[in-house]
Parts: C-alpha cells; sequence; structure tokens
C-alpha cells in the first residue's frame, strides 16, 4: 500500500524554527518529485516547490522562495519543509504529494504560529 | 507563469449534472496535462481526474474531464449528482518546473 505519512501537528511561537517531514513508503520513493502544498485556513491550495529525491533537483515557487526550504533524505524515504523563522502568516495546512500526477498525497501536517 | 481560474462556487440537485470550468491565462491548456482533485471536508486532496480525462481506478464514472483548445480550458463533468460528491474540486497544471492550482469550487448538492 503506497502511504505518505507526515509528522504530527506542530505549536510554535514567531521566530522560531521548524522542520516538518513526509515518509512515503510502498513505491519508488525515488522515482517521483515530492511537492509541498499549503492550505492556509479556509482558503485553497497553493504549490509551495517541489524536490526530486533522485537527484535533489528543487523548484520554489516565487511566492515561497527564500522563505522555506526543501530537502530529502533518501536513506530513509523521508522529505522535509524547513523553516527558520516562523511568522503568523505560516500557520496552516501543510501536504506533501507525490506519485504520477500528484496521486499520492500525505494526511496533513497542522503548524500554528502563535504568540 | 500562468493562473488557472474556476468559479467560486456551483450547487446544483441529486442526480444532475455539473460542469466545473479551469481556464488558463496563458499559454496552451494543451500544453501540459491537467488534473483534478477533491477535497472534502478535513480530508486531504484526491485525484479524481489525471492527465486531462483518466480517471485513477476507484473513481466512479460519473466523473469525467476534458479540455477546449478554443476557450483554453478544462472542464471536470459530474453527472448523477449524489450528496457524497460535495466538496472543494481544485484544478491543476503545471509548466515544466511550476506547478498552479485553480483558486477551488465549491460544489454543493442540494
Amino acid at each position: 500500500e503506497v502511504q505518505l505519512v507526515q509528522s504530527g501537528a506542530e505549536v510554535k511561537k514567531p521566530g522560531e524554527s521548524l522542520r516538518i517531514s513526509c515518509k512515503g513508503s510502498g513505491y519508488s520513493f525515488t522515482s517521483y518529485w515530492i511537492s509541498w502544498v499549503r492550505q492556509m485556513p479556509g482558503k485553497g491550495l497553493e504549490w509551495m516547490g517541489k524536490i526530486d529525491p533522485s537527484d535533489f533537483n528543487i523548484n520554489y515557487s516565487p511566492s515561497f522562495q527564500g522563505h522555506v526550504t526543501l530537502s530529502v533524505d533518501r536513506s530513509i524515504s523521508t522529505a522535509y519543509l524547513q523553516w527558520n523563522s516562523l511568522k503568523a502568516s505560516d500557520t496552516a495546512m501543510y501536504y506533501c504529494a507525490s506519485g504520477p500526477a500528484f496521486g499520492y498525497w500525505g494526511q496533513g501536517t497542522l503548524v500554528t504560529v502563535s504568540s | 507563469n500562468f493562473m488557472l481560474t474556476q468559479p467560486h462556487s456551483v450547487s446544483e440537485s441529486p442526480g444532475k449534472t455539473v460542469t466545473i470550468s479551469c481556464t488558463r491565462s496563458s499559454g496552451s491548456i494543451a500544453s501540459n496535462y491537467v488534473q483534478w482533485f477533491q477535497q472534502r471536508p478535513g480530508s486531504a486532496p484526491a485525484t479524481v481526474i489525471y492527465e486531462d480525462d483518466q480517471r485513477p481506478s476507484g473513481v466512479p464514472v460519473r466523473f469525467s474531464g476534458s479540455i477546449d483548445s478554443s476557450s483554453n480550458s478544462a472542464s471536470l463533468t459530474i453527472s448523477g449528482l449524489k450528496t457524497e460528491d460535495e466538496g472543494d474540486y481544485y484544478c491543476q497544471s503545471y509548466d515544466p518546473n511550476i506547478v498552479v492550482f485553480g483558486g477551488g469550487t465549491k460544489l454543493t448538492v442540494l
């Protein structure tokens, strides 16, 4: 069974750093790009960027370039999304997605940033 | 970069047919495949159409997709509407290095 399992919900303060994860199983992890998608409360889906686990090539959405960092650890089939300094406006649900034509989705990680 | 524009909401009665449009702002709709995702409240998105008109296994034949180069748009059509079809629907396409989602359409079946 194909699964993308994301790390649990996080509550952080503004200015703190954070890394959330997405672990793939049941398919060839290096065969497909992994994308990250933001969904702010009550809003639509926003593509943040993608990373190719086979060669670590990364493409960021211009809207998120410089604000987040994507990485991957092929040895444990896990992708990461990282912030160095969170803002209240980063409060959102974050999904990882992979597979052919975004066929695989994680369950989402809720990030809450509040003082 | 291009944008994908969808109607904010649509509503229809059970048993009827509804079509949701997705218009590409620049570049040809036919130049890159279009996917459609369904998102029910509290759940992750799930693919209902990929590569313009292909249905994943498990998605009912009531769901169909198409593209129209004359209007530079893609469409998702759901026939024989059921209350379980309610939710948000997003189109998506891409350039080689950029992925774009439409703003989403809220489908109400009443």
